[in-house]
């Protein structure tokens, strides 16, 4: 089990591009989160989907931000165009509908200059 | 006033101290508590997960549920080195889904 895997590991953009962060879920797992972690604002809940469909989206800071999950072993988060206030680190998260907790991966770290 | 409330630190401690960490939360529907380790720059773990009240132990860990005072625990007995991370705590009812509610974290340095 190579357990969630994030892509890329680091990003460092200019404002006002357009930025996309991938996440392969742990097979067999149906329910994917986005999480955006800060030193001030910590964890916070982006969207999460089931069975590849969107459940929550009410974490999604503005329009500029949207998520797909087309498939269920793979989903992208995407920033567009992106602002010096969405650096962050960004985590992808699966689980079974009966497991407990999250599994995470390793994130991306994202810079907007 | 957030719905989980945890110290930040830092906690410096020396190698085979007793740790304790702690969150406090407002919304009493809380069922479920984990507690989340993450190293420098990687992924949050799951560490601990208990079910309303009481106390659960693994190895050297030993999670506290205390719902009457929204308070919830995570001792570390005869620290490590290898313990020095930042520990989250989460918490969820059945009413929210799959929603957890995370702490900022507490970060923990264990001195050889």
């Amino acid at each position: 089990d190579a357990g969630v895997i994030q892509s890329p590991r680091h990003e460092v953009t200019e404002m006002g591009q357009e930025v996309t962060l991938r996440c392969k879920p742990i097979s067999g797992h149906d329910y994917l989160f986005w999480y955006r972690q800060t030193m001030m604002r910590g964890l916070e809940l982006l969207i999460y989907f089931n069975n590849n469909v969107p459940i929550d989206d009410s974490g999604m800071p503005e329009d500029r931000f949207s998520a797909k999950m087309p498939n269920a072993s793979f989903s992208t988060l995407k920033i567009q165009p992106s602002e010096p206030r969405d650096s962050a680190v960004y985590f992808c998260a699966s689980r079974t509908g009966g497991g407990y907790g999250y599994t995470f991966g390793s994130g991306t770290r994202l810079t907007v200059v | 006033q957030k719905e989980v409330e945890q110290d930040p630190g830092p906690l410096s401690v020396p190698e085979g101290a007793i740790v304790s960490l702690n969150c406090t939360y407002s919304n009493s529907a809380f069922q479920y508590f984990m507690w989340y380790r993450q190293y420098s720059r990687k992924g949050p773990e799951l560490l601990m997960y208990t079910y309303s009240s009481g106390n659960k132990e693994d190895g050297r860990f030993t999670a506290q549920v205390d719902k009457s005072s929204k308070y919830i625990s995570l001792f570390i007995r005869d620290s490590q080195p290898s313990d020095s991370a930042t520990y989250l705590c989460a918490m969820s009812n059945s009413n929210t889904g799959n929603q957890f509610y995370f702490g900022t974290g507490t970060s923990l340095t264990v001195i050889p």
